[in-house]
């Protein structure tokens, strides 16, 4: 089954400890993007990656690292989380740019 | 600045109603998508468009690219519609999707 795949779904941290989110596509997709979700202000883009070892920075990458070692693998990395990047995230990967966009089940990241 | 506005923010209706929810955009675009968000937070893709019009079973997408504009119909709503549907669009400049804030939609039986 054609899928994109975040693990956890949910997680409580503590400000400071650092923690990954993983994302996995199975589709061969070249374009892979990490978004946050908070109420009022919609999807916000983090990061994305147009392809193996291609990253650039969304509207909202401060706090954020990824990486693009592989093609169906787009990690997020948290170094040192707060309270502020409590949020729903969602990573989706498509085909290209410009085609349709598969969404993972989404991760919800509380930080204390 | 908000790259895509959507309308309403919130919207009910009774089972069998016929639904619109507006998106206007600013920005110059390749492709428009409407997704859909449940309850319970996953969204999937209903559909992506650069002109014209799509439907799918109940479903119709339209967009006008000169008015930067697009509606997402649904006819005959049922309770299980209930969703926030989200426009979204690629910028025909940069590689990056901006959304809208979404439309919470209950349809009540």
């Amino acid at each position: 089954e054609a899928q994109v795949t975040q693990n956890p779904r949910y997680l409580i941290t503590v400000t400071g400890k650092k923690l990954t989110v993983t994302c996995s596509q199975n589709m061969n997709h070249e374009y892979m993007s990490w978004y946050r979700q908070d109420p009022g202000l919609g999807l916000r883009q983090i990061y994305y990656s147009m392809n193996v070892e291609v990253t650039d920075k969304g509207d909202v990458p401060e706090g954020y690292k990824v990486s693009r070692k592989e093609k169906r693998n787009f990690p997020l990395i948290l170094e040192s989380p707060s309270p502020n990047q409590t949020s729903l995230y969602f990573c989706a990967s498509s085909l290209e740019r410009n085609t349709e966009a598969f969404f993972g089940q989404g991760t919800r990241l509380t930080v204390v | 600045k908000n790259e895509v506005e959507q309308s309403p923010q919130n919207l009910t209706a009774q089972e069998g109603e016929f639904i619109t929810i507006n998106c206007s955009y600013s920005v110059g675009i390749s492709a428009l998508h409407w997704l859909q968000q449940h309850p319970g937070g996953g969204i999937v893709s209903l559909f992506m468009l650069s002109s014209g019009k799509k439907k799918h079973g109940r479903l119709i997408a339209t967009i006008n690219i000169q008015e930067k504009h697009s509606s997402l119909h649904i006819t005959a709503s049922h309770p299980r519609d209930s969703a926030v549907y989200i426009c979204a669009v690629w910028s025909n400049t940069g590689n990056q999707f901006y959304f809208g804030t979404g439309t919470s939609l209950t349809v009540i039986p």
